[in-house]
């Protein structure tokens, strides 16, 4: 069974520290995904990576960083949190085949962390 | 400018009965790839269903199908036979071509939050 995990359901954090978002994939997939989700705004494209150190930013990177270091591993990084940032956030992976569109490839999800910054 | 608009905050249907959520996009891309996920109030994205552009004919998976209307660029996901368990939130998402490979990004609608009453 796939699987996609999270280091925390719940987070609750203080303005200012730094926090770091773990996900962990065991399905071999080249690509993973942050998104936060927001009521209203669906959800929104942090950052991606389609292979261990590459890295493009999403459509909100701004106050993010991302880190993949080994293949199943893609942590998000908030430098300075704010109450902004305040959100849940989901991590995805999905299969990737070079040379091939890949329009078919559904994103397996996370079970998602809900962060609180105060 | 919104690339996924699901109009629909909230749906309400009855036990047994079909239900349509709504999806409209906008691309200029001639090749991508439109997903619904549901998402239960526990909070993971369960996949539901696929469609891609040259697809010719209805995605269909169970009492899941997508009405694919190209030249309205609307994807609106049918439910039949609703069942309790089918409350949850929804989303349309889409998956582009952009030139090159799309590394399997996707772009999400704000989603509609089905009811379904016994």
């Amino acid at each position: 069974d796939v699987k996609v995990t999270q280091s925390s359901r719940y987070l609750v954090k203080r303005t200012g520290e730094k926090v770091f978002l773990e996900c962990v994939q065991d399905m071999d997939h080249e690509n993973m995904f942050w998104y936060r989700q927001d009521p209203g705004l669906g959800l929104r494209l942090i950052y991606f990576s389609y292979d261990v150190k590459m890295k493009e930013k999403g459509d909100i990177p701004e106050g993010y960083s991302v880190s993949r270091e080994k293949k199943e591993r893609f942590s998000l990084i908030l430098e300075s949190a704010s109450t902004n940032q305040t959100s849940m956030y989901l991590c995805a992976s999905s299969l990737y085949k070079p040379g091939q569109p890949n329009m078919d490839y559904e994103q397996y999800f996370g079970p998602g962390t809900r962060l609180t910054v105060t | 400018a919104q690339k996924i608009t699901q109009t629909q905050p909230g749906m309400f249907v009855q036990e047994k009965e079909a239900v349509t959520l709504d999806c409209t996009y906008d691309t200029s891309d001639p090749s991508y790839g439109l997903f619904w996920y549901k998402q239960p109030s526990s909070g993971e994205m369960i996949f539901l269903i696929y469609q891609g552009s040259y697809d010719q004919q209805n995605a269909t998976e169970g009492r899941y199908s997508l009405n694919f209307q190209k030249a309205r660029k609307s994807a609106n996901l049918v439910i039949s036979a609703s069942q309790l368990g089918d409350s949850a939130m929804y989303f349309c998402a889409m998956r582009e071509i952009a030139g090159g490979t799309s590394y399997g990004k996707l772009t999400f609608g704000q989603g509609t939050i089905l009811t379904v009453h016994p």
